[in-house]
């Protein structure tokens, strides 16, 4: 049974630095492993899809890397704005598109001004 | 892109009562759609996987006869929480699939309190 972990549970940084949020998963037979932005009590938005066979993606300041072999993705924002502030997270997609996406308990990301 | 709708975006509704949530696909034919549930700051934990025109594929723990989910046609699903009360209160989003593509798509989602 997948499981997907993140860590930390919760990180505060200042306006303008660079940071890194992890994400690891158990079974490495993923489709795909994307990351996701959810401000409070809203839905989600979809920042960065990786599909198996890829090791990164990029978007503006958001890089996101993917690593089956260790059971591992990490989020890089680069350059941090109080806007970025959010609760990230990371999930993972089975064998299809139809499959089951499971979701990393989530890293509540607080950029200070 | 394709989007997809939830309808409430909230509801509030009396212990006892039922309120029924619909996820529609509004550009593409969802072959599946799954329901998620979120309790305040904590992930989403999913609940069911439906296939339009058949039954429901329920999570361990979940409780078929309590959330009750038609999947009629192919933009359509819907989550019916019966005789809800105060612990069904929380955060219900679903996500559609159209079986080609590469990814899921979710709803806005539906915060449900019940009083």
């Amino acid at each position: 049974k997948q499981e997907v972990t993140q860590i930390p549970a919760a990180l505060s940084v200042p306006e303008g630095e660079n940071l890194v949020l992890n994400c690891s998963f158990t079974d490495s037979a993923i489709y795909n492993l994307q990351w996701f932005r959810q401000d409070p009590g809203k839905g989600l938005t979809s920042l960065l899809l990786i599909q198996s066979s890829q090791r990164e993606q990029t978007s503006g300041r958001l890089n996101a890397s993917l690593d089956k072999s260790s059971g591992r993705s990490t989020l890089y924002i680069a350059a941090s704005q109080p806007g970025d502030s959010a609760t990230y997270l990371c999930a993972s997609m089975g064998y299809s598109s139809a499959s089951k996406i499971i979701f990393g308990s989530g890293t509540r990301l607080s950029i200070r001004p | 892109g394709a989007v997809v709708s939830q309808h409430p975006s909230r509801v509030i509704c009396k212990s006892g009562t039922s309120v029924k949530i619909e996820c529609r696909s509004l550009d593409f034919q969802a072959t599946t759609m799954f329901w998620y549930r979120q309790f305040p700051k904590q992930s989403l934990m999913l609940m069911a996987t439906s296939n339009e025109g058949s039954k429901a594929t329920y999570e361990q723990g979940v409780e078929k006869d309590k959330f009750l989910i038609n999947h009629a046609s192919l933009t359509l699903s819907t989550l019916t929480v019966t005789s809800a009360h105060p612990e069904d209160s929380s955060f219900y989003i679903c996500s559609a699939t159209d079986g080609g593509a590469n990814e899921q798509y979710f709803g806005p989602g539906t915060r449900l309190t019940v009083t």
